[in-house]
C-alpha cells in the first residue's frame, strides 16, 4: 500500500514567520493530497487538498505544492498567528480509494 | 447541521469486556470510516463502508467488528477489549455519488482506555 512521510514531527516559529511542512508518498498512482488541521481534543478537519492535475493551490494564507516526479507535496502557511498552532497531517491516496495518514506535525506559534 | 457526532467522548473499560462506539452522520454521506489514532501516529483506518449494507475492512480490524443498517449510523464494536485498543477512535464521512468528492468530515473523537 501507500506510505506516506511527513516532516518535520515538531515545529515552533515566531507569529509572523511562515512555516513549511513537508510530506512524501510512494505510490506514483496517489492523485489526491489532502491537509488536515487538529486541534487539541477536536477531530481533523480539512484545511485545503491538491489534485495531481495542479502544481500548486493558495488559499489566503495557507498553500500546498504538489512534485509529482518526486512525489512529494508541502503546506505553507505564511503570516503565521497563535490559532494556528495545532497537529496538521498531510495524507495520500487514489481517488475513490482509502487515504493514507502522515504521522503528523505540532506546528507551535510563539507570539 | 451537526456534522458527524460521536458518542461516548471518554470511556475506560477494562480487559474483556465489550463496547460499542456510536457515529452519526446528518449530512446524507454514503461513505463512512473509522480510524484509530495512536500518539505520535497518523490516522489508521480500521473499517469503512460505501454504503448501508456494505463494510470492507481497512489497514487494521482485528479485534474489531462493524455494521451499516442505515445512511446515518455506523457503530465500531470491540468484542474483547485488551490494552492494545487504547487509542483515540474517530468516525469520518464523505460523498461520493458519481460526483468526485473526497474530502472527509471527522467527528470529535472518542478517547478510549483499556485497563
Amino acid at each position: 500500500g501507500e506510505n506516506v512521510e511527513q516532516h518535520p514531527s515538531t515545529l515552533s516559529v515566531q507569529e509572523g514567520d511562515s512555516a513549511v511542512i513537508k510530506c512524501t508518498y510512494s505510490d506514483s498512482a496517489s492523485n489526491y493530497f489532502p491537509w488536515y488541521k487538529q486541534e487539541l481534543g477536536k477531530g481533523p478537519q480539512l484545511i485545503i487538498d491538491i489534485r495531481s492535475n495542479v502544481g500548486e493551490k493558495k488559499d489566503q494564507r495557507i498553500a500546498v505544492t504538489l512534485n509529482k516526479t518526486a512525489k512529494h507535496f508541502s503546506l505553507h502557511i505564511t503570516e503565521t498567528q497563535p490559532e494556528d498552532s495545532a497537529v496538521y497531517f498531510c495524507a495520500a491516496s487514489i481517488v475513490g480509494n482509502q487515504f493514507y495518514f502522515g504521522t503528523g506535525t505540532s506546528l507551535t506559534v510563539i507570539p | 447541521n451537526a456534522g458527524v457526532t460521536q458518542t461516548p467522548k471518554f470511556r475506560i473499560l477494562k480487559i474483556g469486556q465489550s463496547m460499542t462506539l456510536q457515529c452519526t452522520q446528518d449530512m446524507n454521506h454514503n461513505y463512512m470510516y473509522w480510524y484509530r489514532q495512536d500518539p505520535g501516529m497518523g490516522l489508521k483506518l480500521i473499517y469503512y463502508s460505501v454504503g448501508a449494507g456494505i463494510t470492507d475492512k481497512g489497514e487494521v480490524p482485528n479485534g474489531y467488528n462493524v455494521s451499516r443498517s442505515t445512511t446515518e449510523d455506523f457503530p465500531l464494536r470491540l468484542e474483547l477489549a485488551a490494552p492494545s485498543q487504547t487509542s483515540v477512535y474517530f468516525c469520518a464521512s464523505s460523498s461520493r455519488g458519481g460526483r468526485v468528492s473526497d474530502t472527509q468530515y471527522f467527528g470529535p473523537g472518542t478517547r478510549l482506555t483499556v485497563l
